[in-house]
């Protein structure tokens, strides 16, 4: 089975300063890892996901986020924030054997850009 | 391309009551589930589906039935309203190839009072 742990319930950042949301996951098998970002009264949007390769994932909107297997972590950054990128942000993991289809979230983490 | 549908958006029962959340997909995907999203404890995964004819529970089970007779409809059903079930539920699809992301519904605010 797979968890995990969002660090920070909320940051509050200015705009333009960068930001980092921190993720850390367990697993007992290899995992896919994902980012989504609710807006305020909306659906979840994928940001970006790891599936394999390059530990640095880049997505949407300025995003991009690490693969650190050795510390089971997969934080999200952006260097420099906009008041459009508040939102809740939220972490999620799921298992690559197959078959593994379930996808485990995260409690979320809510970004305020303050200007 | 419509993606994932649900419909209501937003729904009020009364305690003891039933209804049905309707979640469509058009995408061909095989895998479907159900979560409820409530303040501070992200989405918790109440049902899923792996293909038509095939179901199972997930995280928070209890009160909901669900049901997967075609590929593109994954109805929830909520057999006695109960307070508790207040919240927030997203209906995702994905292809179920492992890799790829889920495609999530706009949700259904359900009030139980």
């Amino acid at each position: 089975a797979q968890s995990v742990t969002q660090l920070d319930s909320q940051v509050p950042v200015f705009e333009e300063a960068p930001v980092e949301l921190r993720c850390n996951y367990s697993s007992s098998v290899s995992v896919y890892l994902f980012w989504y970002v609710q807006y305020p009264n909306q659906g979840l949007q994928l940001l970006l996901k790891y599936l394999s390769g390059s530990t640095l994932v880049k997505g949407i909107n300025g995003f991009e986020a690490e693969f650190n297997k050795s510390q089971t972590s997969f934080h999200l950054r952006k260097p420099s924030v906009h008041i459009s990128d508040t939102a809740e942000y939220f972490c999620a993991v799921k298992g690559n054997q197959g078959g593994s289809e379930k996808l485990v979230f995260g409690k979320g983490t809510k970004l305020t850009v303050n200007p | 391309n419509a993606g994932v549908t649900q419909t209501p958006k937003f729904q009020v029962l009364k305690t003891g009551q039933s209804m049905t959340l309707q979640c469509a997909q058009d995408m061909n995907h095989e895998y479907m589930s159900w979560y409820r999203q409530d303040p501070g404890m992200g989405l918790r995964l109440i049902h899923y589906s792996v293909g038509a004819g095939i179901t199972d529970q997930g995280e928070v089970p209890n009160g909901y039935n669900v049901s997967r007779s075609t590929t593109e409809d994954f109805p929830l059903r909520l057999l006695s309203a109960a307070p508790s079930q207040t919240s927030v539920y997203f209906c995702a699809s994905s292809y179920g190839r492992g890799s790829s992301g889920y495609t999530f519904g706009s949700g259904t605010r359900l009030t139980v009072v």
